[in-house]
């Protein structure tokens, strides 16, 4: 069964950062592309960044291009998400998911990001 | 990339079918059969239901069924019982390793 866990949300303010983590069991981390998805309070989803099984290449929605970088560490079947310069409209919950034929098969239960001053 | 367009909110009775449109472009829709759907239900994670258009994952019901047509997808839910009560996002690849979903729609079960 595929179990993810994502911790590291919280309130910043404006201009801050903050790095969520993701750690996944139950499936051959290494062997998937992974991805970071995001859901602002009472709105819908929003797919924020991918990367590829051996990290090698990542992308992202133009929105966050330059402020987020996601990585992973195989060796510890982890997944992150570095956010800097943080704006009241990256406020959401962020959840991680396992990529599968170009959808998401197995999803964390998310953590809130707050960024207010 | 532009939002895909899904209605907002869908009402039936059980034991009858709905259908939720998805419209997209040429730039997503219209020309990847890379389209998923997912259920969610008030404060959880997302549930794949759907995936490449029309393919189930194990353990989804088979009254779940997708389709598309041009730069329009949709989601079928037949013999709707009171647990298909949620939100339902529809997804599409939409070229360079990026995606895009639909706003949303609120299925009912009245």
């Amino acid at each position: 069964e595929v179990q993810l866990a994502e911790s590291g949300g919280g309130l910043v303010q404006p201009g801050g950062s903050l790095r969520l983590s993701c750690v996944a069991s139950g499936f051959t981390f290494s062997s998937y592309w992974m991805s970071w998805l995001r859901q602002p309070p009472g709105k819908g989803l929003e797919w924020v960044a991918n990367i590829k099984h051996d990290g090698s290449d990542k992308y992202y929605v133009e929105s966050v291009r330059g402020r987020f970088t996601i990585s992973k560490d195989n060796g510890k079947n982890s997944l992150y998400l570095q956010m800097n310069s943080l704006r009241a409209e990256d406020t959401a919950v962020y959840y991680c998911a396992r990529a599968d034929n170009h959808g998401w098969n197995g999803w964390g239960q998310g953590t809130l990001v707050t960024v207010s001053s | 990339q532009s939002a895909l367009t899904q209605p907002a909110s869908v009402s039936e009775s059980p034991g009858q079918s709905i259908t939720i449109s998805c419209t997209g472009s040429s730039g997503d829709v219209g020309t990847y059969d890379l389209v998923s759907w997912y259920q969610q239900y008030p404060g959880k994670a997302p549930k794949l239901m759907i995936y490449e258009v029309f393919k189930r994952p194990s353990g989804v019901s088979s009254r779940f069924s997708g389709s598309k047509s041009g730069n329009t997808a949709s989601l079928t839910i037949s013999g709707l019982q009171a647990e298909d009560e949620a939100d339902y996002y529809c997804c599409s690849y939409a070229a360079s390793v990026t995606y895009v979903f639909g706003g949303g729609t609120k299925v009912t079960v009245l």
